[in-house]
């Protein structure tokens, strides 16, 4: 099983500022990577696949990149419905898995 | 647009069974995977299983161990968890979510199952 460590565990930003999200897996999982946002009482929404690629509807402030075993997604301006926990999830080796989550605060 | 409304959940004693629905709409159901997903208290988010698009393919996490099995009724657009031998630690949000290459790209609102005796 591909194991997904995220880091850090949370992030104090301040908003407009610029937050950067790590997640790092055991094994490679290519360019397979997915990242989620949760927002407090919702489920999770896909914010980025394959890497690099905004779903539908994701604002251009997100962005991602990396490969292998190392990514990155970063939100280069914190709007206020931007504060959540966001979740990467390898689609590379079944079982799918996730990461434990970067919850974003306030700070 | 892409609804997903998941139902069944609730309070069940250790050792017992649940069955979950999933029912879909706003896509081609029968054109799509689909998959499982829960997330319990303090835990990380785990994918249980997923089906293919005519349900004779499937997949389950390590941690189902046979106890889960998922099914699908593309005639009432509809996805199924059947749950055996429920433990607390099974306790969570339950997820049905549309899979596009193994990513969740849509999800429910959630079913909530509590393993307690």
């Amino acid at each position: 099983e591909r194991v997904l460590t995220q880091s850090p565990d949370t992030l104090s930003v301040s908003p407009g500022e610029r937050a950067t999200l790590s997640c790092r897996a055991s094994q490679s999982v290519g360019s397979n990577l997915a990242w989620y946002q949760q927002r407090r009482g919702q489920a999770p929404r896909l914010l980025i696949y394959d890497t690099s690629t905004r779903a539908t509807g994701v604002p251009v402030r997100f962005s991602a990149s990396g490969s292998e075993t190392e990514f990155t997604l970063t939100i280069s301006s914190l709007q206020s419905e931007d504060f959540a926990v966001y979740y990467c999830q390898q689609h590379n080796h079944w079982p799918w898995t996730f990461g434990q989550g970067t919850k974003v605060e306030i700070k | 647009q892409v609804q997903l409304v998941e139902s069944g959940g609730g309070l069940v004693k250790p050792g017992g069974s649940l069955r979950l629905s999933c029912e879909a709409s706003g896509f081609s159901f029968s054109d799509s995977y689909m998959s499982w997903i829960r997330q319990a208290p303090g835990r990380r988010l785990e994918w249980i299983s997923y089906t293919n698009k005519n349900g004779d393919s499937t997949g389950y996490g390590d941690f189902v161990k046979g106890r889960f099995t998922v099914s699908r009724d593309n005639a009432k657009n509809s996805l199924y968890l059947q749950m055996n031998s429920l433990t607390a630690e099974d306790t969570a949000v339950y997820y049905c979510a549309k899979e596009d290459w193994g990513r969740a790209s849509h999800w429910g609102q959630g079913a909530l199952v509590t393993v307690s005796s």
